[in-house]
């Protein structure tokens, strides 16, 4: 069954260093999302990607944070300058959004912040 | 936004007991899937429901889009269905993304 990949999956930084994370979503989707979840509490929503640009952000999304598709197959989240409060859980996600629309999750990149 | 409630918060069951995890949202919804969230975090689909009942083994779900719930049916428990069980819903009036209740943690002991 096809998967949504990510990487790295744990990665630890200084505060104010950048991070990307990476996504390689299932090849026929069309919609992106990058998700986080902080240790213990619920998952949240960042932003959602279509047709090459930002279709949906959140609050949290603020402008530390950019997405990219660099590629006809990865899809990246920079955190510009990271906080010790940026630690979590990110998923990135994707759906095709035709018929069924469930949306596949990755297995997740662990942030820890030091 | 909408608003997702999920109950109980906490469920601890002795394994091969049935259990029922509920999931209210305040709102008309285009999609609901439920998800396992398991002890080294990966998000597992269960299933796609934003109406109707669908059975996958020991698991069911049944959502009631008219009156805004779905329930999350677990027949005969195992240790292995530990874990959180998070309801995800994507509001019919806002854009394309899911947003997550807080989880319900089911411990299940041998």
């Amino acid at each position: 069954e096809p998967e949504v990949t990510q990487t790295p999956s744990h990665q630890v930084t200084q505060m104010g260093q950048e991070v990307i994370l990476r996504c390689v979503p299932i090849s026929n989707h069309l919609y992106f999302y990058w998700y986080r979840q902080i240790l213990g509490q619920k998952v949240e929503f960042l932003v959602s990607f279509y047709n090459n640009e930002i279709s949906e952000k959140s609050e949290i999304f603020d402008d530390q944070f950019s997405v990219e598709r660099p590629d006809g197959s990865n899809f990246t989240l920079k955190i510009r300058s990271t906080k010790l409060e940026d630690s979590a859980m990110y998923f990135c996600a994707s759906t095709r959004r035709t018929g069924e629309n469930t949306i596949y999750f990755g297995e997740g990149s662990w942030l820890t912040v030091v | 936004g909408i608003q997702v409630e999920q109950s109980p918060p906490d469920l601890i069951l002795q394994e091969g007991a049935n259990s029922t995890l509920r999931c209210n949202f305040s709102d008309s919804v285009n999609n609901l899937q439920w998800f396992h969230q398991n002890p080294w975090g990966q998000l597992i689909n269960l299933f796609y429901i934003p109406s109707g009942t669908k059975q996958n083994g020991r698991l069911s779900a049944t959502t009631v889009a008219t009156e805004r719930y779905s329930l999350l049916y677990i027949s005969s428990s195992q240790t292995t269905d530990s874990g959180v069980y998070f309801c995800a819903v994507e509001d019919s009036q806002a854009g394309t993304a899911l947003i997550f209740g807080k989880g319900t943690t089911l411990s299940v002991s041998s």
